[in-house]
């Protein structure tokens, strides 16, 4: 059964801190992972990797993915409180319709003042 | 540019009542999903349609039925509502091509008592 599977549930660090997501996947016919920041309503697009090794990044953030080792990192440096929220990360895959997503269960981040 | 608009926000239900959550994107998006979201789990896929007159079974599709009368709207119908479908549900769409990140609209909060 595909699965995607992220890292650690929940996260409280201060702000300033820099901080890690893990998000491994096990899906037939991999095409792309995407991570999406939700807050208190609709999930935000933040990425979407489909090459391994290559980073992508925006201001504070940034995400890797290692097709090797079916996992994809999110980086956040210097937090600050505006960045707590759940981070989701989805799997798509070829094959049914291409829009398809197998999302985990996210990951919490808290970041206190 | 409003994107995915979704109705209600909010919405009580009694057992065995039925309502429609009504989404609507305009973006000329082909493809368009629902979701439900549960405490501390991921967003599991209930329908999705790639087209007008076309729509499919995602992964929890028991309780729900779809329709995709145009490219715009794409309305999600509960019948004979039970208390576990309490949930947050998401409405999403994304082009016609792969590789496209999906966009979510704002979500509706359904509580079945």
């Amino acid at each position: 059964e595909d699965k995607v599977v992220q890292s650690p549930l929940s996260l409280v660090v201060h702000e300033g801190d820099t901080v890690t997501l893990n998000c491994s996947y096990e899906v037939t016919n991999f095409r792309s992972l995407l991570w999406y920041k939700q807050e208190k309503k609709a999930p935000t697009f933040l990425f979407m990797l489909t090459s391994s090794g290559i980073e992508k990044k925006s201001g504070r953030l940034s995400s890797i993915l290692d097709k090797k080792e079916l996992s994809s990192i999110l980086n956040i440096t210097a937090t600050q409180t505006g960045d707590s929220a759940i981070y989701l990360c989805a799997v798509g895959y070829y094959g049914g319709s291409q829009g398809n997503l197998i999302f985990g269960k996210g990951t919490k981040l808290s970041v206190k003042p | 540019n409003a994107g995915v608009t979704q109705t209600p926000k909010f919405r009580i239900l009694k057992i065995g009542q039925s309502m429609t959550l009504q989404c609507t994107q305009d973006m000329n998006h082909n493809y368009m999903y629902w979701y439900r979201q549960d405490p501390g789990m991921g967003l599991k896929l209930i329908y999705y349609s790639v087209g007008a007159g076309i729509t499919d079974k995602g992964e929890v599709p028991n309780g729900y039925n779809v329709s995709r009368s145009t490219t715009e709207d794409f309305p999600l119908r509960l019948e004979l509502a039970a208390p576990s479908q309490t949930s947050v549900y998401f409405c999403a769409s994304s082009p016609d091509r792969s590789n496209q990140p999906q966009h979510f609209g704002d979500g509706t909060r359904l509580s079945i008592l």
